[in-house]
């Protein structure tokens, strides 16, 4: 059965930092999603990563994926408050002919002055 | 393009009472799933439909929800009886295409308190 591994789960970041997200699984798949979520709202999706090798950025949030290492990571570059939420990874699992989405646990992200 | 529409977005209900939720997916987006979020964990999948035909629902607790997606479009998930463990959000999400790029997409969701 997949696993789907996130840390830190909770993250207090000073503005103006960098930070890194790792998202670890535990058996093959070459489809990783970052989704965000701000309290009380849905589920936002940031990147669609899919095959090894791959790296997508928009402003300020990088994610990046290695199959062999079965690792993603997504990465803060000068932190601002704006970036205050939940990030999840999600991971692609085959099965039945289909696909669906394990997640992690999330990762709490609070940006302070 | 409208999203994903859920309703109702808050339900309080006693336990042993019933429940259902209604899901309308994004125009054209064959399949459709269900999720359970528990506050502060990750959404878990409780049911997936591929047009109306359900192709996962292996998590799904099977003696107390059911779910059906009549035409292929719209879905409702129902609950009866609740327990005090059902409160959380259900989530609905559709995609166009369940092997591909395999986008979901979410919609806003239904808040459960079971008292």
């Amino acid at each position: 059965e997949l696993k789907v591994e996130q840390n830190p789960l909770f993250l207090s970041m000073q503005e103006g930092k960098n930070y890194t997200i790792y998202c670890n699984y535990s058996t093959t798949s070459d489809r990783l999603y970052w989704y965000r979520q701000d309290p009380g709202k849905s589920l936002e999706s940031l990147f669609v990563l899919l095959s090894n090798g791959a790296v997508k950025q928009e402003g300020r949030l990088m994610a990046s994926l290695d199959t062999k290492a079965r690792l993603s990571t997504l990465h803060i570059t000068a932190a601002v408050h704006d970036l205050s939420a939940t990030y999840f990874c999600a991971v692609a699992m085959f099965s039945g002919g289909y696909n669906k989405l394990i997640f992690g646990a999330g990762t709490r992200l609070a940006v302070h002055p | 393009e409208a999203g994903v529409a859920q309703s109702p977005r808050y339900k309080i209900i006693e336990k042993r009472q019933s429940v259902a939720f209604w899901c309308n997916p994004i125009s054209g987006h064959a399949t459709l799933y269900w999720y359970q979020q528990i506050l502060g964990q990750g959404p878990k999948l409780l049911i997936q439909f591929q047009n109306n035909g359900v192709v996962d629902d292996s998590q799904l607790p099977k003696d107390r929800f059911s779910a059906e997606r009549l035409k292929g479009v719209d879905s409702t998930l129902k609950i009866q009886p609740a327990k005090l463990e059902d409160s959380a959000v259900y989530l609905c999400a559709s995609s166009l295409d369940p092997g591909g790029v395999f986008e979901q997409y979410f919609g806003p969701g239904t808040r459960l308190t079971v008292t």
